[in-house]
């Protein structure tokens, strides 16, 4: 069975503190994988997309990196304003236009 | 700029009465969603367009039904809505080359 999965579900840091977002994945054939990131009550904003191993991204404090089972989403000295649900979705072989989404990881960066 | 717009932003309705929901784009995309996401949960897909072709997923509800009558427009309406109802309907666009979607803002359901 197709799998998404994100960990840790939660994670604190302070201002300046950088750490890794994980989101592992267990399908039968990536056709890419896409990081989203969501504010409270509002929709979530396309990030990134990667589409095979080895494949990086950035956007200012925003790294994604891709293997063949998981991919990291790297943050580099957050700030308060990058607090909000991260979201990663992969889309599978054979499941035409749709994406499978993993349950988030909530991050909060306090001052 | 670009983007995906959605009608309303709050909507209250009560049990059992007929509400509509809509969706515009002026990003051109040939695919459009409609996904229900409760509090911490993720997004789940209940229906999408590619073009004129409709696709319901298995699990949706036959209370939800979807129309697109154009390329810009997209409308959720749910026949008899119940307290498990309420939730975030959120609305996304992706072309069919990349399949990036982008979402709109969402419309918040409550149901009383």
């Amino acid at each position: 069975e197709d799998q998404v999965t994100q960990s840790p579900e939660a994670l604190r840091l302070q201002e300046g503190e950088s750490s890794s977002l994980n989101c592992s994945y267990t399908v039968s054939g990536l056709r890419g994988l896409f990081w989203y990131r969501q504010d409270p009550g509002k929709g979530p904003e396309f990030l990134f997309t990667l589409y095979s191993a080895g494949e990086e991204k950035e956007k200012e404090r925003l790294k994604a990196t891709l293997t063949k089972k998981e991919s990291f989403l790297h943050i580099t000295a957050p700030k308060p304003e990058d607090s909000a649900t991260y979201l990663c979705a992969v889309r599978i072989t054979g499941t035409a236009s749709k994406l499978t989404f993993g349950t988030g990881t909530r991050l909060q960066v306090t001052l | 700029d670009a983007m995906v717009i959605q009608n309303p932003r709050y909507q209250v309705t009560q049990f059992g009465k007929p509400v509509t929901l809509s969706c515009s784009q002026t990003l051109n995309h040939n695919v459009m969603y409609w996904y229900q996401q409760k509090s911490s949960q993720a997004p789940k897909l209940l229906f999408h367009y590619y073009d004129k072709d409709f696709n319901n997923e298995a699990d949706t509800p036959d209370n939800f039904q979807s129309r697109r009558p154009n390329t810009s427009f997209c409308f959720l309406d749910i026949r008899s809505p119940g307290l498990g109802d309420a939730a975030m309907y959120l609305c996304a666009t992706a072309s069919g080359r990349t399949y990036e979607q982008y979402f709109g803002p969402g419309t918040r359901l409550t149901v009383t």
